[in-house]
């Protein structure tokens, strides 16, 4: 059984610092891995999703990278804003062979705090 | 474009009671999913569906029930509402590349 975890639970930086949020997994047969971001009281918004094929993804101040054979991604935030402060899960889904439902295994989530 | 929709947003159940929380997707998605929220437990998987009436349990079904009679509607149904069941409840649908999620329905059981 896929077991995803992410390290720390809760993070606290002040404002403009760089951060890294971890993410590993067990079953290294994944097809791709996903990071959300999730605002208090709302829904998951898709932030980067890599194949795994691809060792990372950037999109603006977010880099996300991969590791398949360590069972480990990390999302990298950049000069970190009051705005950046939510909670960000990983997600993996194992590969159509072994996951007919292409489901998605989360992690707990680390629940990010800027100070400005 | 909509994406996920869930109703209702917020409910307040007796203990026994039942409810049915609707999931409605316009992107044409075979594969749709419930999952449920609880603090330190990340998302957990409930029922999925891969396609127009199919059904299939997931990691936590034990309480659920599921009907996927339209491909755009997946319904998670509650028949008999226990305090275990208290939580906020996601939608999601996919592609073959990408889930979207709803905005979830935060469940209480009194």
């Amino acid at each position: 059984k896929q077991e995803v975890t992410q390290i720390p639970a809760a993070l606290s930086v002040p404002e403009g610092e760089n951060l890294v949020l971890n993410c590993s997994f067990t079953d290294s047969a994944i097809y791709n891995l996903q990071w959300f971001r999730q605002d208090p009281g709302k829904g998951l918004t898709s932030l980067l999703l890599i194949q795994s094929s691809q060792r990372e993804q950037t999109s603006g101040r977010l880099n996300a990278s991969l590791d398949k054979s360590s069972g480990r991604s990390t999302l990298y935030i950049a000069a970190s804003q009051p705005g950046d402060s939510a909670t960000y899960l990983c997600a993996v889904r194992l590969t159509p062979m072994v996951n007919a439902g292409n489901m998605l295994t989360f992690g707990g989530g680390t629940r990010l705090m800027v100070k400005p | 474009n909509a994406g996920v929709t869930q109703t209702p947003k917020f409910r307040v159940l007796k203990t026994g009671q039942s409810m049915t929380l609707l999931c409605a997707q316009d992107m044409n998605h075979e594969y749709m999913y419930w999952y449920r929220q609880d603090p330190g437990m990340g998302l957990r998987l409930i029922h999925y569906s891969v396609g127009e009436g199919t059904t299939a349990k997931g990691e936590v079904p034990d309480g659920y029930n599921v009907s996927r009679l339209k491909k755009q509607n997946f319904l998670l149904g509650l028949e008999s509402a226990a305090p275990s069941q208290t939580s906020v409840y996601f939608c999601a649908s996919r592609t073959q590349l990408e889930a979207f999620f709803g905005q979830g329905t935060r469940l209480t059981v009194v």
